[in-house]
C-alpha cells in the first residue's frame, strides 16, 4: 500500500535536546510538508519542499530544520531553540502543484519535559 | 491571500444530511477548495476538492457558488462514525495553502 509513514508515533525528550522526526513516503510525490497541530487547534505549516534538495519556510519555521536529500524522505528536526516543542506533528505529501490534494501520515506526538 | 472561516462546531443526528460552510471572501482566480476529515490522533484525510459549481464523489458533495466566496461540504445520511473535525483548505499552484480552523462535527444517535 502506498502511503506516508511517520515514526515514532510517540516521542519523549528532555528540554534542551534536539530531536528528529521521520517521514517517509512511497507515493512518488514531489512535494512534502510538515505541519504542527496543538490541542484543539488547526494546522500550521512549518516547512515544505517542492522538490529534492529544496525547501521553503512556512509560517512557524523558527526552531525547526529540515532536509530533503531523497524524494521519499523529509525529516524534521526540532531544535532546542523551539520554545514550545510539545505538539502533534503531521507530515504530508502531494503529487505536484500546491493545489494537489495532500496525503497525511498519522502523526508523531512529541512531548518535551 | 484568502482567509477561510468555518463554524467552530456543529451537531446533527444519524441519518441526517449535514452541510458545513466555509467562507473565503478573498479567494483568487487560481485557488482550489479542498475539504479534509480528521479523527483524533490521526492525520487529516482528503474528502473532496473543487474549483466551481458542484462536485460529488462516493462520500460527499461540494457546492461552490458562482462568486466562489464560499463553499459547502454536504455529507448525506451521516452516521456516528462521521463525528470528526472537518477542515476547509484554499490553495493555489504556488503552494499558498490557507487552512480553516476546523469544524468539530458531533453526530448523535
Amino acid at each position: 500500500d502506498g502511503g506516508i509513514t511517520q515514526s515514532p508515533k510517540y516521542l519523549f525528550r528532555k528540554e534542551g535536546q534536539n530531536v528528529t522526526l521521520s517521514c517517509e513516503q512511497n507515493l512518488n510525490h514531489d512535494a512534502m510538508y510538515w505541519y504542527r497541530q496543538d490541542p484543539g487547534q488547526g494546522l500550521r505549516l512549518i516547512y515544505y519542499s517542492q522538490i529534492v534538495n529544496d525547501f521553503q519556510k512556512g509560517d512557524i519555521a523558527e526552531g525547526y530544520s529540515v532536509s530533503r536529500e531523497k524524494k521519499e524522505s523529509f525529516p524534521l528536526t526540532v531544535t532546542s531553540a523551539q520554545k514550545n516543542p510539545t505538539a502533534f506533528y503531521l507530515c504530508a505529501s502531494s503529487a505536484g502543484a500546491g493545489n494537489s490534494p495532500l496525503h497525511f501520515g498519522n502523526g508523531t506526538r512529541l512531548t518535551v519535559t | 491571500l484568502a482567509k477561510t472561516t468555518q463554524p467552530i462546531s456543529m451537531d446533527s443526528y444519524e441519518g441526517q444530511e449535514v452541510n458545513i460552510t466555509c467562507s473565503h471572501n478573498n479567494i483568487a482566480t487560481n485557488d482550489y477548495i479542498t475539504w479534509y476529515q480528521q479523527f483524533p490522533s490521526q492525520g487529516p484525510r482528503f474528502i473532496i476538492q473543487g474549483y466551481k459549481t458542484k462536485v460529488t464523489n462516493e462520500v460527499a458533495s461540494l457546492f461552490i457558488p458562482a462568486d466562489r466566496k464560499s463553499s459547502t461540504l454536504s455529507l448525506p445520511r451521516v452516521s456516528l462514525s462521521d463525528t470528526a473535525v472537518y477542515y476547509c483548505l484554499v490553495s493555489d499552484s504556488n503552494y499558498q495553502l490557507i487552512w480553516g480552523a476546523g469544524t468539530k462535527l458531533i453526530i448523535k444517535p
